[in-house]
């Protein structure tokens, strides 16, 4: 299946700061899931927003989804070195019941 | 959610050998899904473990090269088979309970080939 986008593709912050990741899809969905994951480790997931929502909060995490764009956003507020890593989305799509597509993933790095 | 564990975590194997990579799951889950993360990229969905049955591949991965079994709704396995460079990778169960849900992924075992 295709894959997502996701923009930027690395982000370089200082801690303290927000960071926005993007992405954007082409298939109509019934989710998006938003993970990190940490040096090429499992992924751990973060927030999941159904295809009838479009913000979702999650402590210093809001994913924000606009399906006539075919996008989502994932906003970390304060950032902290802690936070530097990799960010996925990934959607399912149709009747793909669980097959998730995932985005290209934006790598973080927070600097202290 | 489900605790999933994944076993090898980490192995390095011989060109033309085989490896295969266990999924346990502490409860019964509707759907496992196996991943292939290549160096540096993202991941890709490699097939979908059907409990009692064969695998649903997608498009670009064969059962003879990734035998998948899944005996009950707890475990599965994948078998990556004659390896050769282009297969070191990361490889991920995942599994998901229901429409809507959370999809949670193993730690992952990265494989590489001499």
């Amino acid at each position: 299946s295709q894959q997502g986008e996701e923009d930027p593709q690395a982000l370089s912050i200082q801690e303290g700061e927000n960071a926005t990741m993007n992405c954007s899809y082409k298939t109509s969905i019934n989710n998006l899931q938003w993970y990190r994951q940490n040096s090429g480790r499992g992924l751990v997931h973060l927030i999941l927003i159904r295809s009838n929502e479009r913000e979702k909060h999650s402590g210093r995490l809001r994913v924000t989804l606009d399906t006539s764009k075919k996008s989502s956003s994932l906003l970390i507020t304060a950032s902290r070195a802690a936070d530097t890593a990799s960010y996925f989305c990934a959607y399912a799509g149709g009747t793909s019941y669980g097959k998730l597509t995932f985005g290209q993933g934006t790598i973080l790095t927070v600097h202290p | 959610s489900a605790v999933i564990s994944q076993k090898p975590s980490r192995d390095i194997c011989q060109r033309g050998t085989s490896l295969t990579i266990q999924c346990q799951v502490d409860s019964q889950v509707t759907m496992m899904f196996w991943y292939r993360q290549q160096p540096g990229q993202s991941l890709t969905l490699i097939a979908t473990a059907n409990q009692g049955s064969e695998a649903t591949y997608e498009s670009g991965f064969v059962i003879d090269k990734f035998p998948i079994s899944r005996p009950n709704l707890t475990f599965s396995t994948l078998t990556v088979s004659n390896l050769s460079p282009e297969d070191s990778s990361i490889y991920l169960c995942s599994v998901v309970e229901g429409i809507n849900q959370p999809q949670h992924f193993g730690d992952g075992t990265r494989l590489s080939i001499l």
